[in-house]
């Protein structure tokens, strides 16, 4: 069975700061990783991951893949409240044709 | 781009009743959607993948009869909670793959209806 694993939990920092989020998973037929961006109803949509080693940027907004150590981490640079959020990884299985998600990393952006 | 509208967004009803929420496509054909379930503080549950046309694919655990899904076009999904009690109370979110996207990132990518919250008293 497919498994997303996030950390840390929760995560409380201060305007102005870097924060890094992870993502392990176990997969049996890999296609993408994806992060999303769950604010107060529906996720949307900020990365997806398909190769090692490329980084993808949008913003302040970062995210890279290592499909040998399997796991992914997305950087989220000059934090601001806004960016409070809870961040979502999830794998896409080909065969399976659907979509798993990890529990969810809470950022809490203070002013 | 494309976009996913769920309805009712909350929705409070008594013991024992049943409760429809509607999933649609707006400006895209969905031949597949997905309905999850979100407790607080957790993550998207995969309840059951929606097929236009035919039966849908519950997740174990996921009661059929109990959760009924009807996809009868390629652009509207239901979901009808049917004798609902308090345990059901949840954020129900359906979600659609994007055939084609703009971005090039192809078919991977979920879009999100905006959820129900449902109450069940």
């Amino acid at each position: 069975e497919d498994k997303v694993v996030q950390s840390p939990l929760s995560l409380v920092v201060h305007e102005g700061d870097t924060v890094t989020l992870n993502c392990s998973y176990e997969v049996t037929n890999f296609r993408s990783l994806l992060w999303y961006k769950q604010e107060k109803k529906a996720p949307t949509f900020l990365f997806m991951l398909t190769s090692s080693g490329i980084e993808k940027k949008s913003g302040r907004l970062s995210s890279i893949l290592d499909k040998k150590e399997l796991f992914s981490i997305l950087n989220i640079t000059a934090t601001q409240t806004g960016d409070s959020a809870v961040y979502l990884c999830a794998l896409y299985n080909t065969n399976a044709g659907k979509s798993t998600f990890g529990d969810g990393t809470t950022l809490t952006v203070k002013p | 781009g494309a976009v996913v509208s769920q309805h009712p967004s909350w929705v409070i009803c008594k013991s024992g009743t049943s409760v429809k929420i509607e999933c649609r496509s707006l400006d895209f054909q969905a031949t597949t959607m997905f309905w999850y379930r979100q407790f607080p503080k957790q993550s998207l549950m995969l309840m059951a993948t929606s097929n236009e046309g035919s039966k849908a694919t519950y997740e174990q655990g996921v009661e059929k009869d109990k959760f009924l899904i009807n996809h009868a076009s390629l652009t509207l999904s239901t979901l009808t909670v049917t004798s609902a009690h308090p345990e059901d109370s949840s954020f129900y979110i359906c979600s659609a793959r994007v055939l084609r996207d703009s971005r090039g990132s192809g078919a991977n990518v979920l879009t999100f209806g905006a959820g129900s919250r449902l109450t069940v008293l």
